[in-house]
């Protein structure tokens, strides 16, 4: 079945400086990939996603790349504040965007004022 | 919209108890899947239901199990409970091919 690594497990910013986060998959097949932002106690939610057919996506401070030959893809917050720290997801899955999702480990991201 | 309601919030039983857990999704929905997620962890995938059927199962024990109502809501039954069944169970809700939409979850804790 389908593996995410994602990496860092923590990491730690200055506010106003940017943070990458990084993801492999496994399985070739995967076509949807979501990230999704978990505050202490509260929900998932999805921030951005990408599908296969687009190399690259951006809204606003976050954007998401895709290399589908490496089969990895990073998240990029720009101009980070202390309202981003969080602990950030990526997951994927194949066909529709409500399929399974196979998530990642987990980010935890401090942004320091 | 109250998007996707979970019930209850938290919950503590004992170890071989059985134990169900509620989900109503969002408005427009009919799809609803399950996560387990572990402290400090992912979410990891259980099973999803679509037109009252099991759709895709990850891989968890026939010990989980889920229903689906016509109404849409959905849920999921876990039995002979051990102490490692103590996680976040999150529900997530979507229609057609839009993202998943996840419920706040229910801290199950097993004693």
């Amino acid at each position: 079945g389908e593996n995410v690594e994602q990496h860092p497990s923590t990491l730690s910013v200055q506010e106003g400086d940017s943070a990458v986060i990084k993801c492999t998959y496994s399985d070739s097949a995967s076509n949807y990939f979501p990230w999704y932002k978990q505050e202490l106690g509260k929900r998932p939610q999805l921030i951005i996603d990408i599908r296969s057919n687009v190399g690259e996506k951006k809204d606003q401070r976050i954007a998401v790349t895709l290399n589908k030959t490496a089969k990895h893809f990073s998240l990029h917050i720009t101009e980070t504040q202390p309202e981003d720290s969080a602990v950030y997801f990526c997951a994927a899955s194949r066909g529709a965007a409500g399929n399974k999702l196979t998530f990642g480990g987990g980010t935890r991201v401090l942004v320091k004022p | 919209d109250a998007g996707v309601t979970q019930s209850p919030t938290h919950l503590i039983k004992t170890r071989g108890q059985q134990v169900t857990l509620r989900c109503s999704p969002k408005s427009g929905h009919d799809t609803v899947s399950w996560y387990q997620q572990a402290l400090g962890q992912g979410p990891q995938f259980i099973f999803q239901y679509y037109e009252e059927e099991e759709r895709q199962r990850g891989n968890f024990p026939d010990r989980f199990s889920g229903h689906q109502f016509p109404n849409y809501s959905s849920e999921l039954n876990v039995n002979a409970l051990l102490l490692g069944d103590s996680a976040l169970y999150l529900c997530a809700s979507n229609v057609r091919n839009t993202e998943a939409f996840f419920g706040q979850g229910t801290r199950l804790t097993v004693v």
